[in-house]
């Protein structure tokens, strides 16, 4: 098993440019999310699927969208990149309601200039 | 809502010594799980240890403990035999649970992470 897979690893971006942060998981997991890391603020979630066609916000999700059409991959869509989205983004995926444990992504570190 | 605060942004500790990092949180709900996650310079997330708000007894994983203080709100790890390798941020988490034993949909809420440096 690859476990969860993200790319790209590194990413520039300018202020209104669009772009989607792929993210895969083939363990079969019905939840997966998506967390922003910044410095002094741990991680914070953005959205979060629990199952194919299922999406809904986390904490922080202006200027996010996502959708999930299969149970493997959860991508996140930037419409329009700011400044303020410049982090480390990670995808995790759970198996689902009985268990504990979220497998993280490597992240990917998006620069907005 | 819940919160959670590490009040140590940066610790340090010699080589074989014991340090321990402070965790507390803030939650009305009485079924949840807290985690310490590690992630290295590489960044990636590794799940430590974790303990279910139900058991009574402090999860121990290898050199690693907990010292879980439900009352007091209070969830803090203990590094025994500290190693280079144990040069990391350490992150507190808390997930929700359900009455039924279940988790709810898996939101981890974060504590801000204390960088941990151990010294040779």
């Amino acid at each position: 098993n690859a476990g969860v897979t993200q790319t790209p690893k590194f990413q520039v971006l300018k202020t209104g440019q669009s772009m989607t942060l792929q993210c895969a998981q083939d363990m079969n997991h019905e939840y997966m999310s998506w967390y922003r890391q910044d410095p002094g603020m741990g991680l914070r979630l953005i959205h979060y699927s629990v199952g194919a066609g299922i999406t809904d916000q986390g904490e922080v999700p202006n200027g996010y969208n996502v959708s999930r059409s299969t149970t493997e991959d959860f991508p996140l869509r930037l419409l329009s990149a700011a400044p303020s989205q410049t982090s480390v983004y990670f995808c995790a995926s759970r198996m689902g309601s009985e268990t504990y444990e979220q497998y993280f992504g490597p992240g990917t570190r998006l620069t907005v200039t | 809502a819940q919160t959670v605060t590490q009040s140590q942004p940066e610790m340090s500790v010699q080589e074989a010594e014991t340090v321990t990092l402070s965790c507390t949180y803030d939650t009305s709900e009485s079924n949840y799980y807290l985690f310490w996650y590690k992630q290295p310079p590489s960044r990636q997330m590794i799940l430590v240890i974790r303990q279910e708000a139900y058991k009574q007894q402090n999860a121990t994983e290898n050199r690693f403990s907990v010292n879980f203080q439900k009352a007091a709100k209070s969830f803090s790890l203990k590094i025994s035999d500290s190693q280079l390798g144990d040069t990391a941020m350490y992150f507190c988490a808390f997930m929700g649970g359900s009455p039924s034993g279940g988790t709810s949909y898996g939101k981890l809420t974060f504590g801000q992470g204390t960088i941990l440096t151990v010294h040779p």
